[in-house]
């Protein structure tokens, strides 16, 4: 089945940088992807989806999805405090019609 | 935005205990899910739904019950709590067709469940 890989297990960086996350899936056929963002206290809300090869621009965020070598990547450009947050990467599983999700990343965005 | 509601927030039993946590979507998604959260582990998978009557294996299902009895309401049981089952409980809900494009998971803020 689908499985998830996701790094840093935790990341910081300094507000206004550019904050880096990482995804790696193992289901080949797989097509659909998900960034999802958890700040503490509340349940994951999506934050992006992304389908197609390529970048995919929403404001100060940018996903990059590439099937071929099963990487997806999220790219937070001018990072503020308020980004600061579990993000969870997911992709769904062909064989079962279910979404599996990654460990996570924490990120820190510091004043 | 799609609303998922979850009951109770917090909940504590003892070991051996019998518990039901709810939740109730009201955007007349198909399929609901139930995940649980624990640290180093991410989301996993327990049991999922895709319409009343029907129930789908997770991925770490052992030690629970599920069920859909309405569109709107999925349940998960844990008939005799181990201590290994505290953990924060998330339910979910998405309007899927796999035929198609997939949808995005709408969560509910969580239930907390701690088993002394």
């Amino acid at each position: 089945q689908q499985k998830v890989q996701q790094s840093p297990e935790s990341l910081i960086v300094p507000e206004g940088g550019m904050a880096s996350l990482n995804c790696t899936f193992s289901d080949r056929n797989s097509q659909y992807f998900w960034w999802y963002r958890q700040h503490s206290g509340e349940g994951p809300k999506a934050l992006m989806s992304i389908f197609s090869n390529g970048d995919k621009k929403e404001g100060r965020f940018t996903a990059h999805l590439n099937k071929a070598s099963l990487h997806v990547s999220l790219h937070i450009k001018d990072s503020q405090p308020s980004d600061s947050a579990l993000y969870f990467c997911a992709g769904h599983d062909t064989n079962a019609y279910k979404v599996i999700f990654g460990k996570g990343t924490h990120l820190h965005v510091l004043p | 935005e799609a609303a998922v509601t979850q009951s109770p927030r917090n909940k504590v039993t003892v070991t051996g205990g019998n518990v039901t946590l709810s939740c109730r979507q009201t955007n007349s998604h198909n399929y609901m899910y139930w995940y649980r959260q624990d640290t180093g582990h991410g989301l996993r998978l327990i049991h999922y739904s895709y319409g009343a009557g029907n129930l789908q294996i997770g991925d770490v299902p052992d030690g629970y019950k599920a069920t859909r009895t309405t569109q709107e309401d999925f349940f998960l049981l844990l008939e005799l709590a181990s201590p290994s089952q505290t953990s924060l409980y998330f339910c979910a809900s998405s309007d899927q067709d796999w035929g198609g494009s997939a949808e995005t998971l709408y969560f509910g803020s969580g239930t907390r469940l701690t088993v002394l």
